[in-house]
Parts: structure tokens; sequence; C-alpha cells
């Protein structure tokens, strides 16, 4: 079965504990996408790749990193978490094929940082 | 810098009535258009979308319409359902064949039984 996968789903954890959320796809996509939800707010990106081993920045990286080293994986990571991070997150995949660029989201990754 | 408006945040609708949400856009360069569904408590999915070459383009209860010169893009339902609830969000392409998309702030549809 496609699918975006991500890990955990649910996480509460301290100020400061650096953290890992893994994403990963099995459709062979090329570009992947980290975003972030917040109420009132819509989806903000965060990192996206284009491909292995290259990585930009979105509309608000302050405090994420990402790393592209498969195509298939594009973990976020939080290396000094803050309460400002608390939000619901959200990796994509998407395509180029034909032209279309549809995005296929993970399930969601809700952080808690306390 | 680019931005897309989404109005209105929030869209209550009487079941069987039809319910219209509109977006505007900034670049001119942008030439795709996606609208996602997002039911609570999941992940977005695409339900529509449209091309800067095509006016309009329906799929059985829903249509997007396009309006390049005024750089609207709207959603339309139809016969609206129970199901049809959820929050909705607009997209435009950042630019020709650019894989980015620029979000709305999304408008919460509400079907009132």
């Amino acid at each position: 079965e496609a699918q975006v996968t991500q890990n955990p789903r649910y996480l509460i954890t301290v100020t400061g504990k650096k953290l890992t959320v893994t994403c990963s796809q099995n459709m062979n996509h090329e570009y992947m996408s980290w975003y972030r939800q917040d109420p009132g707010l819509g989806l903000r990106q965060i990192y996206y790749s284009m491909n292995v081993e290259v990585t930009d920045k979105g509309d608000v990286p302050e405090g994420y990193k990402v790393s592209r080293k498969e195509k298939r994986n594009f973990p976020l990571i939080l290396e000094s978490p803050s309460p400002n991070q608390t939000s619901l997150y959200f990796c994509a995949s998407s395509t180029p094929g034909q032209g279309l660029i549809e995005q296929y989201f993970g399930p969601g990754t809700r952080l808690t940082v306390t | 810098g680019e931005n897309v408006e989404q109005h209105p945040s929030t869209l209550s609708v009487q079941e069987g009535d039809s319910a219209v949400i509109k977006c505007t856009y900034s670049d001119s360069a942008s030439n795709y258009f996606p609208w996602y569904k997002q039911e609570l408590g999941k992940r977005p999915q695409l339900i529509i979308d449209i091309r800067s070459n095509v006016g309009e383009k329906k799929d059985q209860r829903i249509a997007v319409t396009l309006n390049k010169t005024a750089k609207h893009f709207s959603l339309h339902i139809t016969e609206t359902q129970p199901e049809d609830s959820a929050v909705y969000f607009c997209a435009a392409s950042k630019g020709v064949g650019n894989y980015q998309l620029i979000w709305g702030a999304g408008t919460k549809l509400i079907i009132k039984p």
C-alpha cells in the first residue's frame, strides 16, 4: 500500500530535550516536505527536499533541522525544543510525474513541549 | 511576498445547500491550484485541482473555478452532506512547474442537519 508514515504519532517532551520525528514514504517520491499546523494559521512549511542530499528552508525553519540521506526517509530534528514548537506536524511527499504535484500527507505527529 | 488569502474562515450551511469557499493569490506565475480536505483528526487529502489553462473543473458534487485575470479561485460544493464537514485548504503553486505550494489558512465547513 502506497503511504507516508510518521513516528511517533504523539509525543510529550520537556524543553531542551532533543527529539526526532521520522517520516518515510514507499512511493519513490523525489519531493518531501515538513509542515506544522496551528489553529488559524493553516499549514506552514518548515523544510523541504527536492531529492537525496538536497534540502531547503521553508517559511518557518527556525529551531528545526532535517536530513535526506535516503530517498524514502526525511526525519525532522528538534535539537532544543521549546514550548512554541508545540504543534501538529505533517510530513508530505510528491512527485512531478506528468505535471501532477499532488502531495501525500502522513498521519501527523502531535508534539507537546512543556 | 507571495500569499494566498482564503475566505471565510468558518462557513456554516444547511444540509443540502451549496457552499462556496474563495481564495485569492498574489503570484501571477502560479499555474496549479489544488484544494485539500482535512477531516477532524485526519491528514489533508487532495479533493480537486485545476491548472491555469482551464477555467472550471467538476467532479460530482464539487467544482473549482479559476479567474486568472482577477487571481481568484473558488471551491463549490453542491447538495452538501454531513460528511462534507471538514477544514478545506486552498493552495497555489509557487511559479510555473514548482513543487512548492503557498497555502491558504483554511475554512472550517460545518454542515447543519
